[in-house]
């Protein structure tokens, strides 16, 4: 069974581009969350979706940031325009169920902002 | 999403030392899960509890949620240079602890 995979890998723009991230969760997993991590820190929520519906997008840091995921399957989020700050690792993961349960994590991709 | 507090964030430990780290939160969790991220990957689930006062083994590794269902922690007993890597917890909602960075010496 494929994981959660994700792309690109690692990603590097100028500042004011656009930038579009790609998950494609466990195949059946309804949930699907992004999150963000910065400098070896914290692993910061940035939404959840179930099927193609968000559930939670209180993490997203603003309206520069667009996630979407159609026919709940694959999602997306777009960075656009992105800014400095928004350099780091975004991890996709999916899950079975909700609230509970493994969740299982892409590779993640690295965007850096110069 | 239910905020989990995690300390300490850094410890570094000779090989053959112990290590614990510990999560806590305000309210009452319905289950607490535990992840481990090395240098470099992802974060993999190691465990997810749910009854209050549960212990859980894997191997060196012990788990535990305090009765109130307020607190966690992950002990690992004669940490190995393979235990280097950030520890997580994440409780409802999917939110995660800030990490506990382990570092060991040989």
């Amino acid at each position: 069974e494929a994981g959660v995979t994700q792309f690109p890998s690692h990603s590097v723009i100028e500042k004011g581009q656009t930038v579009t991230l790609r998950c494609d969760p466990i195949s059946g997993h309804d949930n699907l969350y992004w999150y963000r991590r910065v400098m070896g820190k914290e692993i910061k929520f940035l939404l959840h979706f179930v099927k193609e519906s968000k559930q939670d997008e209180s993490g997203m840091p603003n309206n520069r940031f667009l996630a979407e995921r159609t026919g709940g399957t694959y999602s997306t989020l777009k960075v656009q325009p992105a800014e400095l700050e928004d350099s780091g690792v975004y991890f996709c993961a999916s899950s079975q169920f909700w609230n509970t349960g493994e969740l299982f994590f892409g590779e993640g991709s690295r965007l850096t902002v110069l | 999403g239910q905020q989990v507090m995690q300390i300490p964030q850094y410890q570094h430990v000779q090989e053959g030392e112990d290590f614990t780290t510990y999560c806590n939160s305000s309210t009452t969790l319905s289950n607490i899960q535990w992840y481990k991220q090395r240098p470099g990957g992802h974060p993999v689930f190691l465990i997810q509890l749910v009854k209050s006062g549960e212990v859980k083994k894997q191997k060196r590794l012990t788990f535990q949620f305090g009765e109130a269902k307020k607190n966690s922690s992950l002990h690992i007993t004669a940490t190995q240079t393979t235990d280097v890597g950030t520890y997580f917890c994440a409780g409802p909602g999917m939110r995660f602890g800030a990490g506990t960075r382990l570092t060991v010496k040989p």
